[in-house]
């Protein structure tokens, strides 16, 4: 059965101040991880897909990165509209697996 | 253009009362997915459609759910009887070819059953 660990479950932030979000996983024969945003009332949002161990994305103060165990989603100097739940899933032999999220709440 | 949409936004029902749930998926997109979204829980996978291929119904935890997808794109998820434990967010999403494309999520449906 796959599986997905996110860590820590929250996170506060003040602005301005780098950190990393963490996703665990086993999976059978990864196809993708995936990163969403989701805002409070809303669904979740794609940012990025990586595919292979070693692989990197980068949009705005987010970059993603991937290893065979686990992927670091790292915000740079993060701003107050970076506020809110970062969601990783994996993709395996059949449907997607959503970790629980990491909520984020950065404070000016 | 368009994204996902769902509706209704939010259903409050009573505990044994049957609600249907919509979601439009981006045109053209072929698979469809729905999820539940249950306070403090990750999304839980609940059925999908690849086209005209059966639908994996593997998620659906019971047989008080079931979904329809008509013509290709329109989805309904219908609860029957429904229950307390029922009430979460529902959330429908589509995707281009299914595989690893990318998911686009609706909104939601919030449904709290009394």
């Amino acid at each position: 059965e796959d599986q997905v660990t996110q860590s820590p479950e929250a996170l506060r932030l003040q602005e301005g101040e780098s950190s990393s979000l963490n996703c665990s996983y086993t999976v059978s024969g990864l196809r993708g991880l995936f990163w969403y945003r989701q805002d409070p009332g809303k669904g979740p949002e794609f940012l990025f897909t990586l595919y292979s161990a070693g692989e990197e994305k980068e949009k705005e103060r987010l970059k993603a990165t991937l290893t065979k165990k686990e992927s670091f989603l790292h915000i740079t100097a993060p701003k107050p509209e970076d506020s809110a739940t970062y969601l990783c899933a994996v993709l395996g032999y059949s449907t997607l697996t959503f970790g629980k999220g990491t909520m984020l709440l950065v404070s000016p | 253009g368009a994204g996902v949409s769902q509706s209704p936004s939010n259903k409050v029902t009573e505990k044994g009362k049957d609600v249907e749930l919509r979601c439009d998926p981006i045109s053209g997109h072929t698979a469809l997915y729905w999820y539940r979204q249950s306070l403090g829980q990750g999304l839980e996978f609940l059925i999908y459609f690849q086209g005209n291929s059966a639908p994996d119904k593997s998620g659906l935890p019971s047989d008080r759910f079931s979904a329809e997808r008509t013509g290709g794109s329109v989805s309904t998820l219908t609860i029957q009887r429904t229950q307390q434990e029922d009430s979460a967010v529902y959330l429908c999403a589509s995707q281009l070819a299914g595989g690893g494309d990318t998911q686009y999520f609706g909104p939601g449906t919030r449904l709290t059953v009394l």
